[in-house]
């Protein structure tokens, strides 16, 4: 069974500053999906960024990129010139992408405050 | 822009009451989603559904939840005898599973169970 772990209860950063969520799971599986979720207050999750585990290069969206460190099994957000709207809870989540399964597998969260 | 629609935004009933939690997926997605979220844990999967049919179940799935697409646009999970510890907000998600893997996640339903 995969797990999925976030060190970081609450994290905050000054407005235009950056800012690096941790993230670290387990699994004996070679093949998958990792991702990061934001979830703004009252607001439902929306997809950040995604990683496909055979690839070797970092994925990055916009301000968002991700260090993806396969062999430490380590998978860090970061969130560059933090914005207000960038408030939110950040989950990490995992997939295998054998088999057809979809399952997501989520960590704990981390809450990010942007403060002004 | 398309989005997942759940109803109702909250839920409170009574120990070993019926509930259904109502979930209206993207019209053009075919893989579906339920998971649970109790307050301070993580956010668990519950079950995926696939062509009128349980694709994957987690222990939690037990025999006291059901989930069925009565039409062509809802997608409901029912829990037949509410307990305490189902006290938990539940999100359904929808995903098109062509490759992209996104699920699209839906607003959640709190579920109080007194």
């Amino acid at each position: 069974a995969q797990t999925v772990t976030q060190s970081q209860p609450e994290m905050s950063v000054q407005e235009a500053e950056t800012v690096t969520l941790s993230c670290t799971y387990d699994t004996s599986e070679s093949n998958y999906y990792l991702f990061w979720y934001k979830q703004p207050p009252s607001r439902q999750m929306i997809l950040v960024i995604r990683q496909e585990a055979y690839k070797q290069q970092n994925a990055t969206e916009n301000r968002f990129s991700v260090n993806f460190q396969k062999a430490a099994k380590s998978f860090s957000l970061k969130i560059s010139d933090s914005q207000l709207g960038d408030t939110a809870m950040y989950f990490c989540a995992f997939m295998n992408s054998g088999a057809g399964s979809y399952q997501l597998t989520f960590g704990k969260g981390t809450k990010l405050s942007v403060i002004p | 822009e398309p989005e997942v629609t759940q109803t109702p935004s909250h839920q409170v009933t009574q120990m070993g009451q019926e509930v259904i939690l109502r979930c209206v997926p993207i019209s053009n997605h075919l893989h579906f989603y339920w998971y649970r979220q109790i307050l301070g844990q993580k956010v668990e999967f519950l079950v995926s559904f696939y062509n009128n049919e349980i694709s994957e179940k987690s222990e939690i799935f037990d025999d006291q939840f059901s989930v069925e697409r009565p039409d062509g646009s809802n997608f409901t999970l029912k829990i037949r005898s509410t307990k305490l510890e189902d006290s938990a907000m539940y999100f359904c998600a929808s995903s098109d599973a062509r490759g992209s893997q996104e699920q699209f996640f839906g607003p959640g339903t709190r579920l109080t169970v007194l």
